[in-house]
């Protein structure tokens, strides 16, 4: 069985102070991690993906394997930044599950 | 056309009544995928279509009959649902489903429906 658990429903922070939004998993296998982003009024969208290892919009993540982890971070908040985020895991064949979601609200 | 559209936006319907979500893409893609979504819950995986083929099946009861009448269009027919069945149905799809590794899903707006 594939879970994915986020502790946190809401976080707030100010503009301009430091982001984590945490993610924790349990699968047995290789999944593939993702963040997927929800922003008001808007269409759930990828955010980033753990293979790609890229930056986006400031967001970086970092697949722990060991702690099993897949914490969203960015050093710097800013007001457009606050939105629905959800960690997501795919064991393959498209199958995903979301985690339950964090609500980020950035505070100007 | 870079979008998943769904109709309608708002759907209510009774006990008894048969209604149909559609779904459509024009981005070629080949995989597509029927999520319900509760208020403040995550989207749960429904069904999942693989070149117009079902691969997936959630368990999910057979008041929900999905149809995949070609690789643009995702239909959800819907007969005697309950109160309970009320929530937003997401529509997504992707450019392959028949691999093991993950292509990225596109998302619909979704269609809220209520059940009364």
């Amino acid at each position: 069985a594939q879970r994915v658990t986020q502790p946190e429903k809401l976080l707030s922070v100010f503009k301009g102070a430091p982001v984590e939004l945490k993610c924790n998993y349990s699968y047995s296998g290789s999944p593939e991690l993702f963040w997927y982003v929800q922003y008001s009024r808007q269409r759930l969208q990828l955010l980033l993906r753990h293979i790609s290892r890229e930056s986006i919009k400031g967001f970086t993540a970092d697949l722990n394997k060991g702690e099993t982890s897949f914490h969203l971070k960015k050093p710097f908040a800013q007001e457009e930044d606050s939105a629905m985020y959800y960690c997501a895991l795919s064991g393959g064949y498209q199958k995903v599950t979301f985690g339950t979601g964090t609500k980020l609200q950035v505070i100007p | 056309d870079t979008e998943v559209t769904q109709t309608p936006k708002h759907l209510v319907m009774g006990m008894t009544n048969k209604k149909s979500l559609k779904c459509e893409q024009h981005m070629g893609h080949r995989a597509m995928y029927w999520y319900k979504q509760k208020a403040k819950k995550p989207p749960e995986l429904m069904f999942v279509y693989s070149y117009e083929k079902l691969s997936i099946n959630e368990s999910v009861p057979s008041r929900f009959s999905p149809e995949c009448p070609n690789s643009s269009l995702l239909n959800l027919h819907l007969h005697a649902l309950q109160p309970e069945d009320s929530a937003l149905y997401l529509c997504a799809s992707s450019q392959d489903g028949a691999g093991t590794s993950y292509n990225e899903q596109f998302f619909g707006p979704g269609t809220r429906l209520t059940v009364l």
